[in-house]
């Protein structure tokens, strides 16, 4: 079975620095997904960031940064310029790739504080 | 465009009562899923819809159904409540299962 861990309860970081948020995963397969999602306050998650396992190229999104070590079976989202509105529980997610395995396992979150 | 949408926001219920909790899919988007989130924890799979059939279920006892209906919103039940099953449910919808679009959610409490 695959999982997910994100080894970072909390972290901080000072308004207009960066900051990498950890994720690794486990799995047998070779061909996955893997996300990075953003849960405000609000509650509602929001994906920041995803990546395809077969493409060797870091995902980017603006500011959002993914380092997908396929080998290590790691994937972190660095946020560079961390703005007050990044305050944040983020989530690594993992899904399959091949038909018939339709389910995201996600992480236990990080939860990000932006010091001004 | 509308996305995601769930009701109720906030539900407070009694243990051994049932619940029905709903989701209105993004447009377009014809699959749904569900999951439960405990307070602290990552969201867990709960099961997902496609053209009206379970699809994929998770580790969820039976207590846990649900329905989708033609126009692709869909119902989560929960029967016999227990005070471990408060927890922030979400619906999720997408198309072709890819890249999920979450709703706010229905946060239930059991007491």
């Amino acid at each position: 079975a695959q999982t997910v861990t994100q080894s970072q309860p909390e972290m901080s970081v000072q308004e207009a620095e960066t900051v990498t948020l950890s994720c690794t995963y486990d799995t047998s397969e070779s061909d996955y997904y893997l996300f990075w999602y953003k849960q405000p306050p609000s509650r509602q998650m929001i994906l920041v960031i995803r990546q395809e396992a077969y493409k060797q190229q870091n995902a980017t999104e603006n500011r959002f940064s993914v380092n997908f070590q396929k080998a290590a079976k790691s994937f972190s989202l660095k946020i560079s310029d961390s703005q007050l509105g990044d305050a944040a529980m983020y989530f690594c997610a993992y899904r399959s790739a091949p038909s018939g395995t339709y389910k995201y396992i996600f992480g236990t979150g990080t939860r990000l504080k932006v010091l001004a | 465009d509308a996305g995601v949408t769930q009701s109720p926001t906030h539900l407070i219920k009694t243990r051994g009562q049932q619940v029905t909790l709903r989701c209105s899919p993004k447009s377009g988007h014809d699959t749904v899923s569900w999951y439960q989130q405990a307070l602290g924890q990552g969201p867990q799979f709960i099961f997902q819809y496609y053209e009206e059939e379970e699809r994929q279920r998770g580790n969820f006892p039976d207590r846990f159904s649900g329905h989708q209906f033609p126009n692709y919103s869909s119902e989560l039940n929960v029967n016999a409540l227990l005070l471990g099953d408060s927890a922030l449910y979400l619906c999720a919808s997408s198309l072709n299962s890819y890249e999920q679009y979450f709703g706010p959610g229905t946060r239930l409490t059991v007491t």
